[in-house]
């Protein structure tokens, strides 16, 4: 089974820490997502990956940046925590090529951040 | 700019019922259309995926259907239960690797 692991399911955080949210699936996926999720907006993306030190922005990149280093370890990273970032984030990966077209997002359990 | 709408917003039926949730999507050039569940506080667990040269798929008691022409797609669930209880989002696939996500349908099962 594929594996979507986050490094913390709550964090309270104040405003203007740097907060780094870390992913590692152990699947061997080129693809990695970082979602938010919030009330009446649903998902949103705010970055991927498609290969180790690429990254694309998604919808809604403000604020936040990334890092991948190693194919499995995908890092979200906010410079300056503001109480607007308070959400749900969520991280997904999928495999690349015709697995990706045929193949579905495998989603972490989320982490729930809360900023002060 | 692909939009995923998904209506109703929230469901409640009584346990035993057959019930269909929908999702409609503004552009019909995708590769595939998923549905998701989501449990309170937890990730997303794929339910079904259809290509886009497919008209629907089937796991149990789910069963999802694609019309690609109209942009729509139905999930239906058969002889409901509580376990069944849960957000059920609709995705679709229209470029890269990136999914569009419609706001979710919470449904609730009353035993």
């Amino acid at each position: 089974d594929v594996k979507v692991t986050q490094s913390s399911r709550y964090l309270v955080k104040r405003t203007g820490e740097k907060v780094f949210l870390e992913c590692v699936q152990d699947m061997d996926h080129e693809n990695m997502f970082w979602y938010r999720q919030d009330p009446g907006l649903g998902l949103r993306l705010i970055y991927f990956s498609y290969d180790v030190k690429m990254k694309e922005k998604g919808d809604i990149p403000e604020g936040y940046s990334v890092s991948r280093e190693k194919k499995e370890r995908f890092s979200l990273i906010l410079e300056s925590a503001s109480t607007n970032q308070t959400s749900m984030y969520l991280c997904a990966s999928s495999p690349d090529g015709l697995a990706g077209v045929t193949d579905t997002q495998y989603f972490g359990p989320g982490t729930r951040l809360t900023v002060l | 700019k692909q939009e995923v709408t998904q209506i109703p917003a929230a469901l409640s039926v009584p346990e035993g019922e057959n019930l269909v949730l929908n999702c409609s999507f503004t552009d019909s050039a995708i590769y595939n259309l998923q549905w998701f569940r989501q449990d309170p506080g937890k990730g997303l667990t794929s339910l079904l995926l259809i290509q886009s040269s497919q008209r629907e798929q089937t796991s149990g008691r789910l069963n999802a259907s694609l019309d690609k022409s109209s942009g729509r797609s139905t999930l239906y669930i058969a002889a409901s239960q509580p376990g069944d209880s849960a957000t059920y989002l609709c995705a679709v696939r229209s470029g890269a690797q990136k999914l569009v996500f419609g706001q979710g349908t919470r449904l609730t099962i009353n035993p």
